[in-house]
């Protein structure tokens, strides 16, 4: 069965700092890979997609991802945060036209002012 | 405005006592599903719908029920609440399964005394 791993829980940073978010996954076929974010008090909004081509992802709000198959990894980064940009983060993988999106546990991350 | 609603926002309920959790999507998607969040699981995947009347169990199924009798509604059920289905809920849609991004509703937070 397909695992996703985030391998931080809790992230504070300040602003203007630098962010980047782990992800690996376990299933080694072809993966669609998803990054969605979690305002408070709000629902899930996606931030960026990967199913092929350029490995690099560009995202909304200045989000970026890289995807290393390699690595089985799909790493969440943003050069310069804002406040605004605390949430809880969750990686999520699904097998090509496959049933299941397997979503990991999710990072929170805290932006001081 | 394309969006998932859900009813209701919150609840609390006693152990045993039959509820139902409303979901509608107005986008003509096929694919549905309920997932519960929990602190540290990230979001998992309870039951998926497919079509109108093809369900299947996800990843955590055990004491609920779902049913997809029209496109657009996907209902949650919970026939005997037991304390640890205290959590929250989200239903989310999307037209393709494999690789489009799924519409989250706003979440259901459940208490189960």
């Amino acid at each position: 069965a397909q695992s996703v791993s985030q391998h931080n829980h809790h992230v504070i940073l300040s602003e203007a700092a630098s962010l980047e978010l782990g992800c690996n996954y376990s299933y080694g076929g072809t993966v669609n890979l998803f990054w969605y974010v979690q305002y408070p008090g709000q629902h899930l909004q996606l931030l960026l997609k990967y199913f092929s081509g350029d490995p690099l992802v560009k995202g909304i709000k200045g989000f970026e991802a890289e995807f290393i198959k390699s690595k089985f990894s799909f790493n969440l980064r943003k050069p310069s945060v804002q406040w605004s940009d605390t949430a809880e983060y969750f990686c999520a993988v699904n097998k090509a036209a496959g049933n299941k999106l397997t979503f990991g546990g999710g990072t929170r991350v805290l932006v001081k002012p | 405005e394309a969006q998932v609603t859900q009813n209701p926002r919150y609840l609390i309920t006693v152990t045993g006592k039959k509820l139902t959790v409303t979901c509608s999507q107005n986008m003509n998607h096929e694919y549905m599903s309920w997932y519960r969040q929990d602190p540290g699981l990230g979001l998992r995947q309870i039951y998926y719908s497919m079509n109108v009347e093809v369900t299947d169990k996800g990843d955590v199924p055990e004491g609920y029920k779902v049913s997809r009798k029209e496109k657009r509604n996907f209902p949650l059920i919970l026939e005997s609440p037991s304390p640890n289905q205290t959590s929250l809920y989200f239903c989310a849609s999307t037209q393709d399964r494999g690789s489009d991004t799924q519409y989250f509703g706003p979440g259901t937070r459940l208490t189960v005394l």
